[in-house]
């Protein structure tokens, strides 16, 4: 199957920093990736939707500038938390789906991000 | 809008035991898909299985069959002889036109978590 890497796997960092989280695609070109947030014995939460190329969909009550998504190529996609808070806290998973967009996604490992 | 319910918050069998997963969606579209992933401890989802809205054939693989039904708008899972290993959090999926639109974003349920204890 497909695989989808996800870097760092988990971050510690001080409030008020940056993080950045890199997904990749590592056997197929990935159109479409998709970025989660899962809490806890929660579903996930699907943030933001990029297409490679162009500029990403938000979902309602995410904030833009807040979660910076960048998808440059077709094998990687990025998510930047800026000046991260405690309640930015969370489990953030990526998928990746190919050029047919019927395919499955395919999801990351995560990456557990602790803001203290 | 769609949506998809997954009753079952957590089961707990005993190795061996058979076990079934309930997942019921809703739709306005007569095209979608859903789909099945497992969750391990570890946090990695992993792809289970895709079904189109079209195809109604029920699907067998390995321990694990799925039943589509359509009239009903459930599409279950079913482990047989469950092995500790099958222990995870299952989430049933929708993909459907109007969750998103070209992009077929998915839609979870909110997760059956399963202990298959020794």
């Amino acid at each position: 199957g497909a695989v989808v890497s996800q870097h760092p796997s988990r971050v510690i960092c001080k409030s008020g920093t940056s993080v950045k989280i890199e997904c990749r695609s590592l056997d197929f070109q990935a159109t479409t990736m998709f970025w989660y947030r899962q809490f806890p014995k929660q579903s996930l939460m699907l943030m933001a939707t990029s297409n490679e190329g162009s500029k990403a969909t938000y979902e309602q009550g995410v904030e833009k500038d807040k979660f910076l998504i960048n998808h440059a190529s077709l094998t990687l996609s990025t998510l930047t938390v800026t000046s991260a808070h405690p309640e930015d806290s969370s489990f953030y998973i990526c998928s990746a789906r190919g050029q047919a967009m019927l395919l499955p996604q395919y999801f990351g490992p995560g990456t557990r991000l602790t803001v203290l | 809008a769609q949506k998809v319910t997954q009753a079952q918050t957590e089961i707990s069998v005993v190795e061996k035991e058979d076990v079934t997963l309930d997942c019921v969606y809703e739709t306005r579209d007569t095209t979608y898909y859903l789909f099945w992933y497992k969750q391990p401890p570890s946090g990695e989802l992993v792809f289970l299985i895709r079904r189109n809205s079209f195809d109604e054939q029920n699907e067998i693989s390995g321990r694990y069959s799925w039943n589509f039904q359509k009239s009903t708008s459930s599409f279950n899972f079913t482990i047989t002889a469950s092995q500790v290993v099958d222990s995870a959090v299952y989430f049933c999926a929708l993909s459907d036109p109007n969750s998103g639109g070209s992009n077929y974003k998915l839609t979870f349920g909110k997760g059956t978590l399963l202990t298959v204890n020794p």
